[in-house]
């Protein structure tokens, strides 16, 4: 069946260190890609997706590259910040409409 | 704009009553999810309904478990009787169609049963 890889946590950073969250999938079909993120005691908000091979999607200085070649979709930040601190879900759907999530990376960002 | 909205935030109960959830899916959105998250599992997909039919419940796990959608602005998750292991965070998500559209995930309702 389809699943998900994330990377194990929790991921400790300084404030403006670089960030890299590594997401690796297996899935029978062509899947759309997804970042979730879930601040404490909030639910799940997208972060960014990416639908085909070599789409990146982006969002509040968030990027992720979807590599067919690699079946990779790591998120990566140039400068996180300590808002940052959140848990990251990364997750696949092959177009009916379940999402299948990795286990989450909890990210910790200090000043 | 009103997200997808939950009720109650926190339920605490005793191990063999029901529990019954509440979600109130985003206007205008024609699927509904709800989702466990434990520690241990991770995130699950429990069942998901499309134009208020249930089109996917291979996630519930268990006959304690039902799901209802009576109308496109409701729909409810009832465990009877509970157990000490549906102690959870369950969310509720809606999307506006099919496909690969956006979910948007309610803010839980974190369930203890002792």
């Amino acid at each position: 069946g389809d699943s998900v890889t994330q990377m194990e946590g929790p991921v400790t950073l300084s404030e403006e260190a670089f960030l890299t969250i590594n997401c690796t999938y297996t899935a029978t079909g062509y899947p759309s890609l997804f970042w979730y993120v879930q601040y404490p005691g909030e639910g799940l908000q997208l972060l960014l997706k990416a639908t085909k091979a070599d789409d990146k999607g982006s969002n509040k200085g968030f990027e992720a590259t979807y590599r067919k070649e690699t079946t990779s979709f790591h998120l990566e930040k140039g400068s996180v910040q300590v808002s940052d601190s959140a848990v990251y879900f990364c997750a696949l759907t092959t177009g009916f409409q379940k999402l299948v999530f990795g286990t989450g990376t909890r990210l910790l960002v200090s000043p | 704009d009103a997200g997808v909205i939950q009720s109650p935030r926190h339920e605490v109960t005793e191990m063999g009553q029901e529990v019954t959830l509440r979600c109130k899916p985003i206007s205008g959105h024609n699927s509904l999810f709800w989702y466990r998250q434990t520690m241990m599992r991770g995130l699950e997909l429990l069942i998901y309904f499309n134009n208020n039919v249930p089109i996917d419940d291979s996630g519930m796990p268990e006959d304690r478990f039902s799901a209802k959608m009576p109308n496109a602005s409701f729909s409810t998750l009832k465990i009877q009787p509970s157990e000490p292991r549906d102690s959870a965070v369950y969310f509720c998500a809606s999307s506006v169609g099919t496909g690969i559209d956006t979910q948007y995930f309610g803010p839980g309702t974190r369930l203890t049963v002792l």
